[in-house]
């Protein structure tokens, strides 16, 4: 079965370092996003991307954030400078189409910033 | 604006015994309704999802939900508690925006199985 995988499975930081989550979405699927779980909190939604470039982004993904399709089979997350309270759990998800009938999500990346 | 609401933050069940967990929604649309489960340090399992048809709706590891709209809800049972059923339970509610949805996840719930 199709999966979207994540890399890394941890990362841990020094703050104001830029940190590049990656993901490797289903093969088929055209429209990618990135979710974030700060511990012990709900997920949110961060951003939404399809045809190389972003379609929604939440009040969360401010300007320290950008996302890249750069190879068409990656897609990633960039900091640019992280923050103490950017530590969370991100998830990346793909879907076939605009539905979320067909949304898929990764294993997620546990990102620590010291 | 789309919202879940997960009544109980926390619910503790003993094994064998029935599991219900809440879910009440807002939605201006109708809704596609989701339950994701996550094990420690695990990432997002979905359980189930209700788009169209039938209401009552049948997932993985015996659980099933059923959409009531009249009540906005979708709660979450298992007649039969198992250990291995200890994990944090997400409704999630899609959201339709400008052309391409995303969910909306409530708070969660952390259910704990006890002997």
């Amino acid at each position: 079965e199709p999966e979207v995988t994540q890399t890394p499975s941890h990362q841990v930081t020094q703050m104001g370092q830029e940190v590049i989550l990656r993901c490797v979405p289903i093969s088929n699927h055209l429209y990618f996003y990135w979710y974030r779980q700060i511990l012990g909190q709900k997920v949110e939604f961060l951003v939404s991307f399809y045809n190389n470039e972003i379609s929604e982004k939440s009040e969360i993904f401010d300007d320290q954030f950008s996302v890249e399709r750069p190879d068409g089979s990656n897609f990633t997350l960039k900091i640019r400078s992280t923050k103490l309270e950017d530590s969370a759990m991100y998830f990346c998800a793909s879907s076939s189409g605009t539905s979320v009938r067909s949304l898929f999500f990764g294993p997620g990346t546990r990102l620590t910033v010291l | 604006a789309q919202s879940v609401t997960q009544l109980g933050s926390h619910v503790s069940v003993s094994e064998g015994a029935l599991v219900l967990l809440r879910c009440n929604y807002s939605s201006s649309v109708p809704p596609y309704l989701f339950w994701y489960v996550q094990y420690p340090n695990q990432g997002l399992q979905l359980l189930l999802k209700y788009t169209t048809g039938a209401t009552l709706v049948k997932g993985i590891n015996g659980f099933e939900a059923e959409f009531k709209k009249s009540e906005t809800s979708f709660h979450l049972t298992k007649p039969s508690a198992h250990m291995s059923d200890a994990a944090e339970y997400f409704c999630a509610v899609s959201a339709f925006s400008g052309g391409y949805n995303k969910l909306i996840f409530g708070a969660g719930t952390r259910l704990a199985v006890h002997p």
